[in-house]
Formats: structure tokens, C-alpha cells, sequence
């Protein structure tokens, strides 16, 4: 059984709109995190979240907002999406944020076009 | 800034070759290494991460050394197979946080 699930695994959205990506996890860890991969970059941080707390954030826009309703969920709600915003969004948990307990597990992504 | 440098975007090889992906890493702190491992359609996943300098990591028949002289974080494998073809990430973690730098990733293509 997949134990970091994100949904969906396909998303296509037309500029301007507002979209929801979904991640949750079955590990029972207390941090996850997003990651963006697009065609231009690599593998890039966007945020961490530990307890549902935001703890890091390195993504410049506001139109990116993670959301915690649980402490195993960690959606992220996207607005007035550019076609710049495609790219396959990863989540990510870990059992804590620091210490031995650190690694980080990746869920399969959600790939986003905007069209 | 924090960087992590992999010059190779793709390698190509037959099975039973050496593979050696280079990598570099640049920050002022004392971070942990790691190289990830992405197949097709899937998230990375850790192959190998080593915390402290001068050490070496193994898994699955890859290695590589914690290099503080050169920043290097080299990975190799004595003899490749073709399901190890994959993408092939090298990383960094600060330890003050846990926020993951990747490179550009290597695609390794391993021939039949």
C-alpha cells in the first residue's frame, strides 16, 4: 500500500485558474514538505511544515499556500496559476525536522500543466 | 549560496560498466550528503547519505565519500546493471533545517 499519497496524479488547469494539490501520508511522521521539479530547474524546496506548523518557507510567490487541516495531510492550494507554475509537485515527510529521524520520504508527485 | 553542482546530465553505458557520476557541493556549514535515486513516474527515493565527513556510504553495490577537501560527493558502482538505469540526484541537507538542495540529476542509461 502507497503510504504517501498525492492527488491527483495528473492535473491540467488553465492560466488564471486556482487549483488544489493533495498529499497525505501513512507513515505517521509529524513533518512534510513540498518540492516543485520542472523543466528548468531541479528538485526545488518549497516548504516544511512540522506539527502543522509552517517552519520553512522558500517559495517567493503567495499564490502557493500550504494547508495542514490534519497532521498527516499537507494540501497545497495554488491561485492564478501561470503556465511558468507546470511542473511535477512532489510531498515529501519525514518521522521529525532534525536529529537522527530526519530522512525524507517522497510521495509519486502530481504533475501540473497550465495551459 | 548553497549549491549542489552535477556537470553530467546523462550517462550512457553497457552492463558490467564502471560508473562514476560526479558531484560537488558548495555551502559554509556542515551538511549531510545524500544521492537519490528517481525512476520513472515515481518520487526519488534515498539510496545512500552519509552525515560526516571522510565516511562513505553504501547501498545496493553504489558508494561514495564524504569529501570536506574537495566538497566532492562522488558516486560509483563497480558493475552496472540495466535496472539501475534511472535519475540519479545528488544532494545536500544543512543540519540547522531540513531543507534538501538536489542537483541537476544524472540519467543513467544502462544497456543491455
Amino acid at each position: 500500500d502507497p503510504k504517501i499519497i498525492q492527488k491527483p496524479k495528473y492535473l491540467v488547469a488553465v492560466t488564471g485558474s486556482e487549483k488544489i494539490l493533495i498529499c497525505e501520508q501513512y507513515l505517521g511522521h509529524n513533518a512534510m514538505y513540498w518540492y516543485r521539479q520542472s523543466a528548468k530547474k531541479p528538485l526545488e524546496f518549497m516548504f516544511s511544515y512540522s506539527y502543522q506548523k509552517l517552519m520553512d518557507n522558500q517559495t517567493a510567490s503567495s499564490r502557493f499556500q500550504p494547508q495542514s487541516s490534519k497532521k498527516n495531510h499537507l494540501d497545497l492550494q495554488i491561485t492564478a496559476l501561470k503556465p511558468d507554475d507546470s511542473a511535477t509537485y512532489f510531498c515529501a515527510s519525514s518521522q521529525d525536522l532534525g536529529g537522527g529521524r530526519a530522512e525524507q520520504f517522497f510521495g509519486p508527485g502530481t504533475r501540473l500543466t497550465v495551459l | 549560496g548553497d549549491s549542489v553542482i552535477q556537470m553530467q546530465g546523462q550517462v550512457t553505458l553497457s552492463e558490467n560498466d564502471f560508473l562514476f557520476i560526479n558531484c560537488t557541493y558548495s555551502t559554509t556549514g556542515y551538511p549531510t550528503l545524500f544521492w537519490y535515486v528517481q525512476y520513472s513516474g515515481e518520487g526519488p527515493q534515498l539510496l545512500l547519505q552519509v552525515t560526516t565527513a571522510n565516511n562513505k556510504g553504501s547501498s545496493r553495490g553504489f558508494e561514495a565519500t564524504y569529501d570536506k577537501g574537495t566538497t566532492s560527493f562522488h558516486l560509483q558502482k563497480t558493475s552496472v546493471q540495466e535496472i539501475d538505469s534511472a535519475v540519479y540526484y545528488c544532494a545536500m541537507r544543512e543540519n540547522s533545517n531540513n531543507r534538501i538542495f538536489f542537483g541537476d540529476g544524472t540519467q543513467l542509461v544502462v544497456k543491455p
